[in-house]
């Protein structure tokens, strides 16, 4: 199994650019997480998904879209990227929610310039 | 929402010494508390868990402690070994939201 994959490992976007990162698992995981992780903050929680075709805002929706068609796939989108939007991002997924193990991807490091 | 605050941000040890982290939350009705590890250019990775029935938990050299009244866990590693160094989060969880706190670097010097 490869677990949880995330597409790109890396990226530079321009102020007002869009991209869209991708995440993949292949345990059949209900429930998807799109982290931020940024230098003394620990991991900041984007939007969620507790099931194919569901979404949810966490602690820090806003610049942020995400869409989950397929079950085991997890779309972050950012429209209009700005630099307060470069970080790490992490995706996650986990069986049975928020009270049980999450496992992570390798991350996606985003810079806006 | 649930607020989590970790201490200390960073820990330096001699090989073979104890590390101890701390963590503190706000919500009282949070019941999961896990403990990830992350190594460089990687996600973090669980290596231990309690629930909020526990008061307790080890496995190997790694333990964790939970008091609820006071509402605040913490991590213990024994005979630490240059493989421990890492960045280590706190998190707590009521439901389907976990807060993570902001890390901690461990180093362990050989």
């Amino acid at each position: 199994n490869a677990g949880v994959t995330q597409t790109p490992k890396f990226r530079v976007l321009k102020t007002g650019q869009s991209m869209t990162l991708l995440c993949a698992q292949d345990m059949n995981h209900e429930y998807m997480y799109w982290y931020r992780q940024d230098p003394g903050m620990g991991l900041r929680l984007i939007h969620y998904s507790v099931g194919e075709g569901t979404t949810a805002k966490g602690e820090v929706p806003d610049g942020y879209n995400v869409s989950r068609l397929k079950k085991q796939n997890f779309l972050l989108g950012l429209e209009s990227a700005a630099p307060s939007q470069t970080s790490v991002y992490f995706c996650a997924s986990s069986d049975r929610g928020g009270k049980y193990e999450q496992y992570f991807g390798p991350g996606t490091r985003l810079t806006v310039t | 929402g649930e607020n989590v605050e970790q201490h200390p941000s960073t820990l330096s040890v001699q090989e073979g010494d104890s590390a101890v982290i701390k963590c503190t939350y706000s919500d009282s009705a949070s019941n999961y508390f896990p403990w990830y590890k992350q190594e460089l250019g990687k996600g973090p990775q669980l290596i231990i868990d309690i629930r909020s029935n526990v008061g307790e938990k080890k496995d190997q050299r790694i333990a964790v402690t939970l008091n609820k009244t006071a509402k605040h866990f913490s991590l213990h590693i024994t005979e630490t070994q240059p493989e421990d160094s890492a960045v280590y989060f706190c998190a707590a969880s009521e439901l389907r939201d976990m807060r993570f706190g902001a890390g901690t670097r461990l180093t362990v010097k050989p």
